[in-house]
């Protein structure tokens, strides 16, 4: 079956350096993954989408890459700040199908 | 407003109990879903719709209902809530054209079955 895996439960930083977040999938090839943000009791909020034929994806302090040969995407926050603490989602979809959700990982960024 | 509004946000209810949950969008989009969130086990999707006159089951349709009523309302309903159903209900939307494909989601019901 399909599946979509992030690494870490959670994951503790300190303010000011760059935190790495993974995202590995097995078993297809997705057309496109997407990373979201979600805080406590909110509903997710899109960040970035990167296609199979991008290897990366830039947006201010935010940088996603994906390697097709590794089966895997990278999240980066640059400058980490108190306020990026929160959980990250990545997902999937592959042709016509409703998104697939890995089960996030928790950001602490520590002042 | 919010663009995906959903209502009840809180909702505590026993055993046995018919419960809908209800979701509306004035993104003008056409498809749209309902997503349960449990600790630890992330989203998962229910049903989701991709226009009006379309239903599909999800990954855990099992013991709930959907319908769409309208391109800008789509509803849950649980028969007969039992307590394994406790969780946090998501609804999104989509837009067919969009060459993104992301998500808008609403800020989420959360449902306590006693």
């Amino acid at each position: 079956s399909q599946k979509i895996e992030q690494n870490s439960e959670a994951l503790n930083i300190q303010e000011g350096k760059t935190a790495t977040l993974t995202c590995n999938y097995t078993n297809y090839s997705p057309a496109y993954l997407q990373w979201y943000r979600q805080d406590p009791g909110r509903g997710p909020v899109f960040l970035l989408l990167i296609r199979e034929n991008e290897k990366e994806k830039r947006k201010e302090r935010l940088k996603v890459t994906f390697d097709t040969t590794l089966k895997q995407s990278l999240f980066h926050i640059t400058a980490s700040q108190p306020a990026d603490s929160a959980t990250y989602l990545c997902a999937y979809e592959s042709g016509n199908t409703p998104l697939v959700f890995g089960k996030g990982t928790r950001l602490s960024v520590i002042a | 407003d919010a663009d995906v509004t959903q209502t009840p946000r809180n909702r505590i209810t026993k055993t046995g109990k018919r419960i809908m949950l209800e979701c509306s969008q004035t993104k003008g989009h056409d498809r749209m879903y309902w997503y349960r969130q449990d600790p630890g086990l992330g989203l998962r999707l229910i049903y989701y719709s991709f226009d009006v006159k379309d239903i599909n089951k999800g990954e855990i349709s099992d013991g709930y209902s959907v319908s769409r009523q309208a391109q800008a309302k789509f509803s849950l309903s649980l028969e007969s809530a039992i307590p394994n159903q406790t969780a946090l209900y998501f609804c999104a939307t989509s837009d067919l054209t969009a060459t993104k494909g992301e998500l808008f989601f609403g800020e989420g019901s959360r449902l306590t079955v006693l």
